[in-house]
């Protein structure tokens, strides 16, 4: 079942805006990953988070692992057309290897 | 940089079929994960693979069966195709050996079954 919960499921959004989405979960994990996935293509790795507290940035993007493990957010900074797309969060959980999704933010920028 | 390949990349099979997903992971990358995504919904994970060996399985439907080969690459066979089958099916590469753990997924291979 789903283990990551991501909010907001949708964003419509002027060009130019500041755009925020995080992800909670009840467990601990111990990575979070934020990917943005553009229509019929792979999901693409925007950052990557591995430690309780880390904020790491790429380029108009800043993320955070949260203190408690169990949370995440990724926040996009004056938006343009190009950032339109699923934004996608995931994690290792504390517990076996494999990568857990969370439902996805579909983002829509008008200009 | 070299990417992770799949093939094909569309692929069309009718009710009761077979279909056979290929994907190449990034050279050097020994770990290989298989996704399925329908319509409007997150990546669900399936099987995968380290080192030749199955490592983890996740929603994978007993029609389904998975193998890494001696290069690395991977092949997902399904049987038995239903409607439901229709999705992007993902595969993703990492290695242990990085400690990113960002796995680089490939373009995927959008399968419909009629």
């Amino acid at each position: 079942g789903q283990q990551l919960n991501q909010s907001p499921q949708s964003m419509f959004i002027q060009e130019g805006e500041d755009v925020s989405m995080n992800c909670t979960s009840s467990s601990i994990f111990n990575t979070w990953l934020w990917y943005k996935q553009d229509p019929g293509e792979g999901p693409v790795l925007l950052i990557a988070l591995y430690k309780a507290g880390e904020l790491t940035s790429n380029g108009r993007l800043t993320a955070q692992f949260g203190i408690t493990r169990k949370d995440s957010f990724l926040n996009i900074s004056a938006s343009i057309p190009s950032d339109v797309g699923i934004y996608f969060c995931a994690g290792h959980p504390s517990y076996g290897n494999k990568l857990v999704f969370g439902a996805g933010t579909i983002l829509r920028v008008k200009s | 940089a070299a990417g992770v390949i799949q093939s094909p990349r569309h692929l069309i099979k009718e009710k009761r079929e077979t279909a056979t997903l290929k994907c190449y992971p990034i050279p050097r990358h020994d770990t290989v994960y298989w996704y399925q995504q329908g319509p409007g919904q997150d990546p669900q994970f399936l099987i995968s693979f380290y080192e030749k060996m199955q490592s983890d399985k996740g929603s994978i439907p007993d029609r389904f069966s998975a193998q890494q080969f001696s290069d690395y690459h991977s092949e997902l066979n399904m049987s038995s195709l239903e409607l439901g089958d229709s999705a992007l099916y993902f595969c993703a590469s990492s290695t242990r050996q990085d400690t990113n753990y960002g796995y680089t997924f490939g373009s995927g291979t959008r399968l419909t079954v009629v």
